[in-house]
């Protein structure tokens, strides 16, 4: 079982809806969650950090459950620019080795 | 404002040969990575490093080798390439904290014959 999952998608939204999607992860210890962004063929970056209580960032909106083990990203109100795959990252122990990213879930945005 | 860069951006190379991926950050970061993306896998980190000269391994650290001689430098070298290396590369950094965004490079794609 892969230590964090994710569903590949893809996720195809009209312009103008609301999409979410989560990220499972397995191993409970794991202490940090991010959110990165990639386009096609480019670099991933990151959209935000990921808190225990919840946080927004303009359309964006991150959860994290740990008794169930996932996060989640919601994107609303979509823009075609929005189109891209999201890969969800998790930490265990606070240690750089421990980092582990999902393959991502790709968003397609429609007009 | 050069950021980090990588080179080359495409490389083929032929099994058995060696060869080195640069990667150059400007920002003075402590903390420097390398990856691979293959699909279905996500990203795996080979190694990575806390600063000059001091190196650690990642996920997938087989059949690859790091240095850091310098603060702004992590060259990643396949010792004796293979067809399951080829890939596409990337290299990263990261200021120190482990919250600290890692900021990444465009990436080489790697093609082994």
């Amino acid at each position: 079982r892969k230590e964090v999952e994710q569903d590949p998608g893809p996720f195809n939204v009209p312009e103008g809806a609301t999409v979410a999607f989560n990220c499972t992860y397995s191993n409970s210890a794991s202490q940090s969650f991010f959110w990165y962004r990639q386009d096609c063929r480019k670099e991933p970056k990151l959209l935000m950090s990921v808190y225990s209580s919840g946080n927004e960032d303009g359309r964006f909106t991150a959860q994290l459950n740990r008794a169930s083990q996932y996060i989640s990203l919601l994107i609303r109100d979509s823009k075609l620019s929005d189109s891209a795959t999201y890969l969800c990252v998790v930490m265990g122990s606070y240690s750089w080795g421990k980092l582990q990213f999902g393959a991502g879930t790709q968003v397609v945005v429609t007009p | 404002d050069a950021g980090i860069t990588q080179s080359p951006r495409y490389k083929i190379t032929e099994t058995g040969r060696q060869v080195t991926l640069m990667c150059h950050q400007t920002w003075s970061h402590s903390y420097m990575f390398w990856y691979r993306q293959d699909l279905g896998h996500g990203l795996r980190l080979i190694y990575y490093s806390a600063a000059a000269d001091i190196t650690d391994k990642g996920e997938v650290p087989d059949g690859y080798v790091v240095s850091r001689s310098k603060t702004e430098n992590f060259p990643l070298t396949l010792e004796s390439a293979t067809r399951s290396q080829t890939s596409v590369y990337f290299c990263a950094s990261s200021s120190g904290t482990i919250q600290e965004t890692q900021y990444f490079g465009p990436g080489t794609r790697l093609l082994v014959l």
